[in-house]
């Protein structure tokens, strides 16, 4: 089946650094979800893609949905400690954007002290 | 809260015992998810409904799992038997589809957390 790959699978960054991770896939996604979790709690949706090439913002997060299909890129600029968590990237696993939604394993973002 | 509520947020029970996660979605969603969540990984996707519909259930998933959604609103996951592999966070999760196509926009509650001992 389908899946979905992430990387780096942790970082940790200074406050006010930029951060950078990816979503890869062996097969076309047509729409790519970004989420974030905190700890004891559910994923939240932070940015929804739906067109190949498309770049999409969220204050001060960044999505694309890579010109492929097969990939997409998550930018943080300028890090707060509240950044701190998982970020999931997330996609239907069909060709329909319908079809249920699988979940990658995600990278875990911490601060240095 | 209009938001996803599970219920309960955490229960311990004995192997061998069954145990049962209420799930209530938000009230206009047509579509409910399960995941299960082991630490470090992301959701493992379970079983989904589209209204009282099952359109899937992980091959994952053995008998021993079964979910319902009887009216098309709140939902239950029941594992019978536990095992201590069954120890993980349950998430629920609805979404609206519509012709726009925004299925994927799923809305989670806060999970309920299983410890088989």
């Amino acid at each position: 089946g389908q899946q979905l790959n992430q990387s780096p699978q942790s970082m940790f960054i200074q406050e006010g650094e930029d951060v950078s991770m990816n979503c890869t896939s062996s097969s076309i996604f047509n729409t790519w979800l970004w989420y974030k979790q905190d700890p004891g709690e559910g994923p939240v949706l932070l940015i929804a893609l739906y067109k190949a090439g498309e770049l999409t913002s969220n204050g001060r997060l960044t999505a694309q949905f890579g010109i492929t299909r097969k990939d997409s890129f998550l930018n943080i600029s300028a890090s707060i400690p509240s950044d701190v968590g998982i970020y999931f990237c997330a996609g239907p696993s069909g060709y329909s954007s319908a079809s249920k939604i699988i979940f990658g394993s995600g990278t875990r973002l911490s601060i240095r002290p | 809260d209009t938001g996803v509520s599970q219920d309960p947020r955490h229960k311990i029970t004995k192997r061998g015992q069954n145990v049962t996660f209420r799930c209530d979605p938000i009230s206009e969603h047509n579509r409910l998810y399960w995941y299960r969540q082991t630490l470090g990984q992301g959701p493992e996707f379970l079983t989904y409904f589209q209204n009282e519909a099952q359109l899937e259930k992980s091959r994952l998933l053995s008998d021993r799992f079964s979910a319902e959604r009887p009216k098309g609103s709140f939902s239950t996951l029941e594992i019978q038997r536990t095992e201590q592999g069954d120890s993980a966070m349950y998430l629920c999760a609805s979404s609206l589809l519509t012709g726009g196509n925004r299925a994927g926009e799923l809305f989670f509650g806060e999970g309920s957390r299983l410890t088989v001992l």
